[in-house]
């Protein structure tokens, strides 16, 4: 079993709609949680960032992470066209936080 | 603005044949970082390096060697290609603190035939 799990999509939506992206994980020692974007042909990255548990929000984009689930979601309110990436999941652990582990990554395809 | 810099882009080699990935950043951060990335596998930890000089496997090693003789270079090196090291290679830096905020170059595509 995979420390991470993230369904890797496709997710095709309509631009408007809200978008929730999620992963899984088996190690209940992470404390650390990120969201990177990858767009086609180019490098993660990092779009949120949060400790432990509760909800982060940055202008349209919101993080949850719900640490007795071992679940954390990611989500886009009014998706745009633009926002058509690749979702990476990554966690870490207390004292070892240069070792991210990263899910496979969600494939997001918001359409106009 | 932040740089991550990796000098080859699109790479094709044969198999048997040594092959050179560099990576550059200008932050002046100490973590550096070399991850493949295959579809349905994800990101992967190759090598990782503390400071110059410094290196640590991560975990898929196998088949790799790094070398960081200054701060801001970090090469990864394929002694031998084989057909399955054909991939996507990403450096990466990290900056103090360690909040887990990596810095991707934009990656080198390597195809060994």
């Amino acid at each position: 079993q995979k420390e991470v799990e993230q369904d890797p999509g496709p997710l095709s939506v309509p631009e408007g709609a809200i978008v929730s992206l999620n992963c899984t994980y088996s190690n209940s020692a992470f404390q650390y949680f990120m969201w990177y974007r990858q767009y086609s042909r180019k490098g993660p990255e990092l779009l949120m960032y949060t400790y432990s548990s509760g909800n982060k929000e940055d202008g349209r984009f919101t993080a949850q992470v719900d640490k007795s689930s071992k679940y954390i979601s990611l989500f886009i309110r009014d998706s745009q066209p633009s926002d058509s990436a690749t979702y990476l999941c990554a966690m870490s652990r207390p004292y070892n936080t240069d070792k991210l582990i990263f899910g496979t990554g969600t494939r997001l395809q918001v359409f106009p | 603005d932040v740089k991550v810099t990796q000098s080859s882009r699109y790479l094709v080699k044969r198999t048997g044949e040594k092959v050179f990935l560099e990576c550059v950043q200008d932050m002046d951060h100490e973590n550096m970082f070399w991850y493949r990335q295959d579809p349905g596998l994800g990101l992967r930890l190759i090598y990782f390096s503390y400071d110059v000089k410094m290196k640590e496997k991560g975990d898929i090693p196998e088949g790799y060697s790094v070398s960081r003789e200054k701060k801001e270079r970090f090469s990864l090196i394929l002694e031998s290609a084989s057909t399955n090291q054909t991939s996507m290679y990403l450096c990466a830096s990290m900056g103090p603190g360690n909040t887990g905020e990596l810095f991707f170059g934009e990656g080198s595509r390597l195809t060994v035939l």
